[in-house]
């Protein structure tokens, strides 16, 4: 089965830099790749996500990119604010067979300093 | 709109007594459901998922199970709770038809503390 690795576990930031969470994922059949971000206290919920027919995507401060080869995709935030605390999770899937979960990873906890 | 209803939001069951925990979806048709399980520093675990009533897909043998009486309600249930059951319980669902893409929607969890 698919297998997604995340790193860092912990990222700790100064207000306005810049923040980078990487994943890697196993299976090269993949072809959806969302981040899911939780608040402490609340229900993780979608930010962005890409699909493997395109190499980035950009959202006002927050940019994913996919790098099929080597199978991994990465989470960039700019210009990083307080309230961008949070955990981060990346996923991947599949389609065909059992194409209706995501594998997580672990999670990234960002701590935006003030 | 659509509304997702998981409860309780806590719950603190002695070893070996049972377990159910109800998730419900408002708003919508044969959504797609999940169970995950978040240990801390463990991510996102899938436990269950269901296509349709009565179709439950077990990802990972446990002493847990899952059923779908109806089509919108998604239960999570144990016959004898382990200490090792503790953990926080999300229930989620997808839009029918979004094949393997598509955001998940998940509940507000159940935080499950075995003693």
């Amino acid at each position: 089965g698919e297998n997604v690795e995340q790193h860092p576990s912990t990222l700790s930031v100064q207000e306005g830099d810049s923040a980078v969470i990487k994943c890697t994922y196993s299976d090269s059949a993949s072809n959806y790749f969302p981040w899911y971000k939780q608040e402490l206290g609340k229900r993780p919920q979608l930010i962005i996500d890409i699909r493997s027919n395109v190499g980035e995507k950009k959202d006002q401060r927050i940019a994913v990119t996919l790098n099929k080869t080597a199978k991994h995709f990465s989470l960039h935030i700019t210009e990083t604010q307080p309230e961008d605390s949070a955990v981060y999770f990346c996923a991947a899937s599949r389609s065909g067979g059992s194409n209706y979960k995501l594998t997580f990873g672990k999670g990234t906890l960002l701590t935006v300093n003030p | 709109s659509q509304t997702i209803h998981q409860w309780p939001a806590t719950l603190v069951q002695p070893v070996g007594s049972p377990l159910s925990l109800e998730c419900t979806v408002e708003g919508t048709s044969n959504p797609n459901l999940y169970w995950y399980r978040q240990a801390a520093g463990r991510g996102l675990q899938l436990l269950f998922y269901s296509v349709g009533i009565g179709q439950i897909s077990s990802e990972v043998p446990q002493n847990l199970s899952a059923s779908r009486p109806q089509d919108r309600q998604f239960i999570l249930s144990s016959k004898k709770l382990l200490l090792s059951d503790s953990s926080f319980y999300l229930c989620a669902w997808k839009h029918p038809g979004t094949a393997n893409t598509g955001e998940l929607f998940f509940g507000e969890g159940s935080r499950l503390t075995v003693l």
